[in-house]
C-alpha cells in the first residue's frame, strides 16, 4: 500500500527554466510534508517542508505547494540549475506516529545546461 | 555534511551471518531513525528511538533489532542475513520525537551486500 506516490520517475528540464516535481498521497491524516534531495552515494538532504495548516512555503529558489483537497503537493525550483540534478523524494508524516517518514519512490531530475 | 555519522560505509558478508550497523546522531538530537533502501523499494522506515526508548516501529523484520545507548548513538543489528537484505541502510536524527513537525537529517548510509 503506497501511501505516498511520485508518479514521474524522471524529469528533464533546461537550465534557467522551472522544474515542477509532483507528489500525491492517500492518507488524509498526514500533517507534515517534506522534500529531500539525494545525490548518488550520499544520504538524503532536507530541502523544504510544509505543515498541513499552510498551502505554500518558500525558501529561496524552492517553493512547496500543498493542495489538501486533492491530496497533492508539488515542489517548484526556479530557476533550475545543473547542480539541482539529483533524485527528489517527497515524504509525509503524522503526529501520532512520532516522526517516522513515509517516502515516495523518488523523481530523478536532470537539469541540462 | 548533515552531522550524522554512520559506520561502516560498506559491508560485505555471507548469508546466515550477523552484522551491526552504527549511527551517531547530530549533537543535541534525541531521536534516531533507521531506514532501508533496496533497489526495488523506496526508503522504508524501520524503527525509531527517542532518548533511549523505542518510539515507533515500521515493517522491521524479527531478525532485525536496534537499540539506542545512553550517549544517544544507535546500533542496528541484522541477523540470519538473506540475499534480500542487501540494501542501503540510512540513519537519521532529529531534535524531538514527540511531534512530527521536525525535519530529519540523514547520514551517508551503510551499503550492505549479502553474498
Amino acid at each position: 500500500d503506497q501511501q505516498v506516490k511520485q508518479n514521474s520517475p524522471s524529469l528533464s528540464v533546461q537550465e534557467g527554466r522551472i522544474s515542477i516535481l509532483n507528489c500525491d498521497y492517500t492518507n488524509s491524516m498526514f500533517d507534515y510534508f517534506l522534500w529531500y534531495k539525494k545525490y548518488p552515494a550520499e544520504g538524503p538532504t532536507f530541502l523544504i517542508s510544509i505543515s498541513s495548516i499552510k498551502d505554500k512555503n518558500e525558501d529561496g529558489r524552492f517553493t512547496v505547494f500543498l493542495n489538501k483537497s486533492a491530496k497533492h503537493l508539488s515542489l517548484h525550483i526556479v530557476p533550475s540549475q545543473p547542480g539541482d540534478s539529483a533524485v527528489y523524494f517527497c515524504a509525509a508524516s503524522y503526529g501520532n506516529q512520532g516522526g517516522k517518514l513515509i517516502f515516495g519512490q523518488g523523481t530523478e531530475l536532470s537539469v541540462k545546461p | 555534511d548533515s552531522g550524522v555519522t554512520q559506520t561502516p560505509k560498506h559491508l560485505i558478508t555471507a548469508t546466515g551471518q550477523r552484522v551491526t550497523l552504527r549511527c551517531s546522531p547530530r549533537s543535541g538530537d534525541l531521536s534516531v531513525y533507521w531506514y532501508q533502501q533496496s533497489l526495488d523499494q523506496g526508503l522504508q522506515f524501520l524503527i525509531q528511538y527517542y532518548n533511549g526508548e523505542e518510539r515507533a516501529k515500521g515493517n522491521i523484520l524479527e531478525r532485525f533489532s536496534a537499540q539506542q545507548f545512553p550517549d544517544l548513538h544507535s546500533e542496528l543489528n541484522l541477523s540470519s542475513l538473506e540475499l534480500g537484505d542487501s540494501a542501503l541502510y540510512f540513519c537519521a536524527s532529529s531534535t524531538t520525537g514527540t511531534y512530527s513537525y521536525n525535519e530529519q537529517f540523514f547520514g551517508p548510509g551503510t551499503r550492505l551486500t549479502v553474498l
